[in-house]
């Protein structure tokens, strides 16, 4: 399988605590992005790398979160101090720099309690 | 502030009928628009994408339309068939950086 894979599929974490999530893109492809999906919404962009400079944040992407590219290839993001308003669908999506079409991965779908 | 919209939140057809799902958009310096479908548990997969010097793209039982004036898109499927039961988003790339503007979605259900 050569599509946008993320690990893990499901994450259930008490509050407070911290998490990671992992997404592998289609190895071709120079740009990653994170979007945030809750219930009835479409999905949030969060932030984007081009390679493994990190180009853009959303406002949404509050200081407890943070994401790296090292060496342009996978991509992690990591919530701090986890909030119940964290809960949702975490979703990787990577495309080459010239092509508007995103491919998504199947994300990472976070429970907080 | 919804930049693309989706006011429909949820459609059902007959199969083998045409299903016609709309989006509407605010930004007229939009210049790309893309369908997205969604079946529960899975991320989002490109459907089909429209240019702004285009007003129609089609892809076999898929077509976009694009009316540029009314700032409204549409996607019609036809015919429907009960596989196409999924949650489809519109979406806008916001400028050069190719992250997307998604609608809230609207969920097709075709019964067979």
């Amino acid at each position: 399988d050569t599509g946008v894979s993320q690990d893990p599929r499901h994450k259930i974490t008490k509050r407070g605590q911290n998490v990671t999530f992992r997404c592998d893109p289609i190895s071709e492809h120079n740009r990653l992005y994170w979007y945030r999906q809750t219930l009835g919404q479409g999905p949030e962009f969060l932030t984007y790398f081009q390679n493994e400079a990190q180009l853009e944040k959303s406002r949404l992407l509050s200081d407890r979160f943070s994401a790296e590219r090292p060496k342009g290839s996978f991509s992690t993001l990591e919530i701090q101090r986890t909030e119940q308003g964290d809960s949702a669908m975490y979703l990787c999506a990577s495309s080459l720099a010239r092509s508007t079409e995103a491919f998504f991965g199947q994300g990472t779908r976070l429970t907080v309690v | 502030d919804q930049q693309v919209k989706q006011n429909s939140p949820s459609l059902s057809v007959q199969e083998g009928r045409i299903s016609i799902l709309n989006c509407d958009y605010t930004n007229s310096m939009f210049d790309y628009f893309l369908w997205y479908k969604k079946y529960p548990a899975e991320g989002p997969t490109f459907l089909i994408s429209i240019s702004s010097i285009k007003d129609k793209n089609e892809d076999g039982r898929f077509t976009v339309f694009l009316n540029k004036s009314a700032k409204h898109l549409s996607l019609h499927i036809v015919p429907s068939q009960p596989g196409d039961s999924a949650v489809y988003f519109c979406a806008a790339p916001r400028g050069s950086q190719g992250n997307l503007i998604f609608g809230k979605g609207t969920k097709l259900s075709v019964k067979p």
